[in-house]
């Protein structure tokens, strides 16, 4: 069974940069896959952030992209988020994904909420 | 960038009213749409996936359709457990993009 956990600091300050990873268990992200970040702001819709495979390859939203890295470790089994310059806009919550191979998201982690708060 | 924009934004139904949210896309996508279920406090579960297909476990009382670039979700008969908030989401392969509609709240009426 497939498991993917957040872990992160869930506070910081605007111009600092939120680095969160999610760890997978129950299946190896060498096996394939672009695996995704998704976040949602309290209360409102979901938005892609970007997508990675195993080899690096990297997938980000046009209107992020500038501050967004996405990055893989296979030794540990996880991929990391990095952005940077983060301001109160950037409050939400933050789900890892694995795709589903039919264009939807599959198996998420249950979330861990980052707030942006001097 | 493609739009997807869901309606209603949400909804008043019964326990065993048949419910039918709409997701119209801003350009032809083909088949390409899921739908997702979310439940406050949780993550969004995926339902459907090419427009009408139903995911593994999904109750058969949920059903997808399209035509053009008007996509629907329909519920056949609402159930207590189906009260939640439902999501499209249109997938590009090349380059990698998912989009998500702003959602339509489904509420007890």
């Amino acid at each position: 069974q497939v498991q993917l956990q957040e872990s992160g600091p869930g506070l910081l300050k605007p111009s600092e940069t939120l680095s969160l990873s999610c760890a997978v268990s129950g299946y190896s992200i060498s096996s394939g896959y672009y695996w995704g970040w998704i976040r949602q702001p309290p209360g409102k819709g979901l938005e892609w952030i970007g997508s990675i495979y195993h080899s690096g390859s990297a997938y980000y939203n046009p209107s992020l992209k500038s501050r967004v890295t996405i990055s893989v470790d296979r030794s540990k089994n996880q991929f990391s988020l990095r952005l940077r310059s983060v301001t109160a806009a950037d409050t939400a919550i933050y789900y890892c994904a694995r795709p589903s191979g039919k264009g939807g998201f599959d198996c998420w982690g249950q979330g861990t909420l980052v707030t942006v708060s001097s | 960038a493609i739009q997807l924009t869901q309606s209603p934004s949400s909804l008043s139904a019964s326990v065993g009213d048949r419910v039918t949210i709409t997701c119209r896309t801003s350009q032809g996508i083909g088949s390409a749409l899921a739908w997702y279920q979310q439940k406050p406090g949780k993550a969004p579960k995926f339902l459907i996936y090419d427009a009408s297909s139903l995911e593994s476990g999904v109750p058969s009382r949920f059903s997808g359709s399209a035509s053009g670039t008007a996509f629907t979700l329909t519920i056949s008969s609402l159930q207590p457990e189906d009260f939640a908030t439902y999501y499209c989401q249109q997938f590009n392969g090349y380059p990698l993009m998912y989009t998500f509609g702003q959602g339509t709240k489904v509420e007890i009426k």
